[in-house]
């Protein structure tokens, strides 16, 4: 199956950097979704994005399709954006229909 | 519903006893998703219904997961003998009758097997 990478696995930021969070992914892709999963275990829906740009306030988010890849940007980081933020794919090219999620990258926004 | 709606929020068991997760989906979505979260881990696919269609149980991890979904909508997973290592968190999602389509997850129920 499709097999999805996401990097860096950890990352420490103190409020009010800027960061770059990456999905690579091994096949061409229907729909890619990013989400953030909150303290509670809440996944929260981000961006649906299978190519192109989308911004949404301080987040924006990249996929170019045809390189296999994803960038999720988060600038003036705050203590909320703590969490663990996933990537998951969708290809039409198997018989599977649902999203497959890489290992996520584990986020803490210092004061 | 507003949102994808999962019961119970937590769930205590003991060992060996069978469990009933429920999900209810968000109104007019056709496609339902079953996933499971251990502890720190990500996302492993268990089970996906689209319609009438038969479901995808391809990621059911052994023959003591079932899962239904009824008259198009809610839908209940089943865990029957319950080990400790099904301990882990079981997320459902939804998503419009097309491919691809945005989708949504409830807030997920907690299973503790003791």
């Amino acid at each position: 199956g499709i097999q999805v990478e996401q990097s860096p696995p950890d990352l420490i930021l103190q409020e009010g950097a800027n960061s770059t969070l990456r999905c690579n992914f091994s096949d061409s892709v229907n729909n890619l979704q990013w989400f953030h999963q909150n303290p509670w275990g809440q996944l929260i829906n981000l961006f649906y994005i299978p190519s192109g740009t989308k911004q949404n306030g301080r987040l924006s988010a990249t996929t170019v399709a045809t390189e296999r890849y994803s960038l999720l940007y988060i600038s003036s980081s705050q203590t909320t954006d703590s969490g663990v933020y996933f990537c998951a794919v969708l290809t039409l090219d198997t018989g599977r229909r649902a999203l497959t999620f890489g290992s996520g990258t584990r986020l803490q926004v210092q004061p | 519903g507003a949102g994808v709606s999962q019961s119970p929020s937590n769930k205590v068991t003991e060992k060996g006893k069978d469990v009933e997760l429920r999900c209810d989906p968000i109104s007019g979505h056709t496609a339902l998703y079953w996933y499971r979260q251990s502890l720190g881990q990500g996302l492993e696919f268990l089970i996906y219904f689209q319609g009438n269609s038969a479901p995808d149980k391809s990621g059911l991890p052994s023959d003591r997961f079932s899962a239904e979904r009824t008259g198009g909508s809610v839908s209940t997973l089943t865990i029957q003998r319950t080990q400790q290592e099904d301990s882990a968190v079981y997320l459902c999602a939804s998503s419009l009758n097309r491919n691809p389509s945005e989708a949504f997850f409830g807030q997920g129920t907690r299973l503790t097997v003791v």
